[in-house]
């Protein structure tokens, strides 16, 4: 079928490497982030979350970092393992909370 | 953990067919989505729904239907499949809760390819 959007950038680590993924948000009201992770042929897998009031948690091997002051959103994966090849979307909820907004995306290669 | 389950998982229809995606859930949330996506590109929304009869069209404008007869169910239909509509179908709930916002569970995606 006829694509739609644009294609997603590519980051390409070396196995053990630190990866940093960012991505920059739209609306300043937004009051919660999520990250995802989509491997090949699957649906977005849940990695961590973040609220507004907080600018940075951290989880296993994975930090988010907000910046509200530029409306930037990062996900650091320590370690990068082949395993973590897949495309990765940061998300804002604002509003209702009826709905997220995903970002663009990013590809993410582990190179062994 | 998520339960949220999408039949088929892939499918091959031809043109003119009329197709229904299943979707459901299991978490008794009120809110569902689906998205469209392409291989490699971003997610769009293309339906969404704030509990039963209630049904909204989402960002991407989409020839396909829903309905939100029951809580856990929400099916997406194409009444004339055209190649266009060749893509991944993913549906997805999610319930606002005040200590972890509205998180986002997602099926595993629904591949169709119209010939």
């Amino acid at each position: 079928g006829e694509s739609v959007g644009l294609h997603l950038p590519t980051l390409s680590v070396q196995e053990g490497d630190n990866s940093i993924i960012n991505c920059a948000y739209s609306n300043s009201a937004s009051d919660y982030f999520i990250w995802y992770k989509q491997e090949s042929g699957k649906g977005p897998q849940f990695i961590i979350d973040i609220r507004s009031n907080m600018d940075k948690r951290q989880g296993q091997r994975v930090t988010v970092l907000l910046n509200k002051t530029v409306k930037h959103l990062s996900l650091q994966i320590a370690a990068t393992q082949p395993g973590d090849s897949a495309v990765y979307f940061c998300a804002e909820n604002f509003g209702d909370g009826n709905k997220l907004v995903f970002g663009a995306g990013t590809i993410l290669r582990v190179k062994s | 953990e998520a339960d949220i389950y999408q039949t088929p998982r892939y499918l091959v229809i031809g043109t003119g067919k009329k197709i229904t995606l299943e979707c459901s859930q299991t978490m008794g949330h009120d809110k569902m989505y689906w998205y469209q996506q392409d291989p490699g590109m971003e997610l769009h929304l293309i339906h969404y729904s704030y509990g039963v009869n209630s049904t909204e069209k989402g960002d991407l404008s989409s020839e396909s239907t829903v309905s939100r007869i029951r809580t856990e169910h929400f099916p997406l239909t194409l009444e004339s499949a055209r190649p266009s509509h060749t893509s991944q179908y993913l549906c997805a709930s999610s319930e606002w809760r005040q200590s972890s916002g509205n998180t986002i569970y997602f099926g595993e995606g629904s591949w169709l390819t119209v010939v």
